[in-house]
């Protein structure tokens, strides 16, 4: 089944303790994003990713890591997690074509709590 | 910057039809897209339009597209409790370019 995977759904953590949020597609798509989803904010873009090694910031990139070594994955790490990165977090991918719509498949999402 | 704007709520009875209007910025929009949200899942897209056309429809849902005024709509006909969810308007300005996302309108259907 063409899927975006995250991992984990749910993570509850402590200020400063570093975390990964895994993010994995089977479509060979090039293009991956990460986006947050707050009450009254809607979903704001992170970072994106336009093919393998290339990764540029979105709107709200400050605290913030993301790597794209293999086409598949996009993992998105939390350094130093704070309170204010509380929110429910959205990995996406989509296949770039030469024209055409930027059509997303969205991953289930990953509930997260900084204490 | 470009922005998309929703209203937040919406409220209809089983059965009737739902209009979903949004609001963009950015004149240089070619795709519109609406997606839909379901309790505890992640996005899936239910439709765009290009910017050449008017309107789009597949099966009961019809996508309306005033370029001039920057208003996209979208009506769902014999609005069922499973189309209850949250609704996302959003628009990217060409091929393979970041999509700017409203804030989301929330559909309730009541029986």
């Amino acid at each position: 089944e063409a899927q975006v995977t995250q991992n984990p759904r749910y993570l509850i953590t402590v200020t400063g303790k570093k975390l990964t949020v895994t993010c994995s597609q089977n479509m060979n798509h090039e293009y991956m994003s990460w986006y947050r989803q707050d009450p009254g904010l809607g979903l704001r873009q992170i970072y994106y990713s336009m093919n393998v090694e290339v990764t540029d910031k979105g709107d709200v990139p400050e605290g913030y890591k993301v790597s794209r070594k293999e086409k598949r994955n996009f993992p998105l790490i939390l350094e130093s997690p704070s309170p204010n990165q509380t929110s429910l977090y959205f990995c996406a991918s989509s296949l770039l074509r030469g024209s055409g719509a930027n059509v997303l498949t969205f991953g289930a999402g990953s509930r997260l709590t900084v204490l | 910057g470009e922005d998309v704007e929703q209203s937040l709520f919406l409220s209809v009875r089983e059965g009737d039809s739902s209009v979903i209007n949004c609001t963009y910025t950015d004149s240089s929009s070619t795709y519109l897209y609406w997606y839909k949200q379901e309790p505890g899942a992640g996005l899936q897209l239910l439709t765009y339009i290009f910017s050449n056309m008017d309107m789009k429809q597949d099966q009961r849902l019809t996508v309306l597209l005033n370029k001039k005024d920057k208003h996209l709509s979208l009506r769902i006909a014999d609005t069922q409790t499973g189309d209850s969810a949250i609704y996302f308007c959003a628009e990217s300005p060409g091929a393979n370019s970041k999509l700017t996302f409203g804030k989301g309108i929330t559909l309730s259907v009541r029986p």
